[in-house]
């Protein structure tokens, strides 16, 4: 089973749109992280957040927003306001530590298109 | 400060040679992480070490492949003999203590093999 699901493979918006990118995981542990990385064409991965999982509350960063809910088992980014600049693959991760070590598992990514 | 460095950032080979690939961690950082990205299979995490030791390589994809970590600062990722089937991007990334730290990647290494 996928422990992080990413169900959008591709989107496209017309700039200015706002667009949310959905994350749903699956984990046993009590403790984990979240995380989104954001891969421009150019290929290098980018950290955009960090959350643990007691702490629920949603996150604004400029034009970029997060919404952690547990009892649905997602952390969905939302973009606001979207530029051709936001245009790349986003992966959603999870961190756990089985057996007490650190283990990042990732998404399968949503390609995002931002249309001029 | 220096981010993970990685080599070759690119590199075409024939099939059936052997190709090494090599990550320079953060300084400090005590695990480290080899991810391969394909079109069709993502971002797979291969192997991760922490402290030097190997982890989990449950994600090392068959025999032809094997990683080491002779040190905390230098870490190799080998293929032998290479297949086309092995063309990919591989990326390492490395990260400090506890679960939860930010794990930071290197620009990857983009293997073809033809």
């Amino acid at each position: 089973a996928q422990k992080v699901t990413q169900a959008q493979t591709e989107i496209s918006v017309v700039e200015k749109e706002d667009v949310t990118l959905d994350c749903v995981y699956e984990t046993r542990d009590t403790t984990y992280y979240l995380f989104w990385y954001k891969q421009p064409p150019s290929g290098e991965l980018v950290f955009l957040i960090r959350r643990n999982s007691f702490d629920e509350q949603n996150e604004i960063s400029g034009r970029y927003s997060w919404n952690f809910q547990k009892s649905t088992s997602s952390f969905n980014f939302t973009i606001t306001a979207s530029q051709v600049v936001d245009s790349a693959v986003y992966f959603c991760a999870l961190s756990e530590a089985p057996g007490g070590y650190q283990k990042v598992t990732f998404g399968t990514g949503t390609k995002l298109q931002v249309i001029p | 400060d220096a981010g993970v460095i990685q080599s070759p950032r690119h590199e075409v080979t024939e099939m059936g040679q052997e190709v090494t690939l090599r990550c320079k961690p953060i300084s400090g950082h005590d695990y480290l992480f080899w991810y391969r990205q394909t079109m069709m299979r993502g971002l797979e995490l291969l192997i991760y070490f922490n402290n030097n030791v190997p982890i989990d390589d449950s994600g090392m994809p068959e025999d032809r492949f094997s990683a080491k970590m002779p040190n905390a600062s230098f870490s190799t990722l080998k293929i032998q003999p290479s297949e086309p089937r092995d063309s990919a991007v591989y990326f390492c990334a490395s990260s400090w203590g506890i679960t939860g730290n930010t794990i930071y990647f290197g620009e990857g290494s983009w293997l073809t093999v033809v």
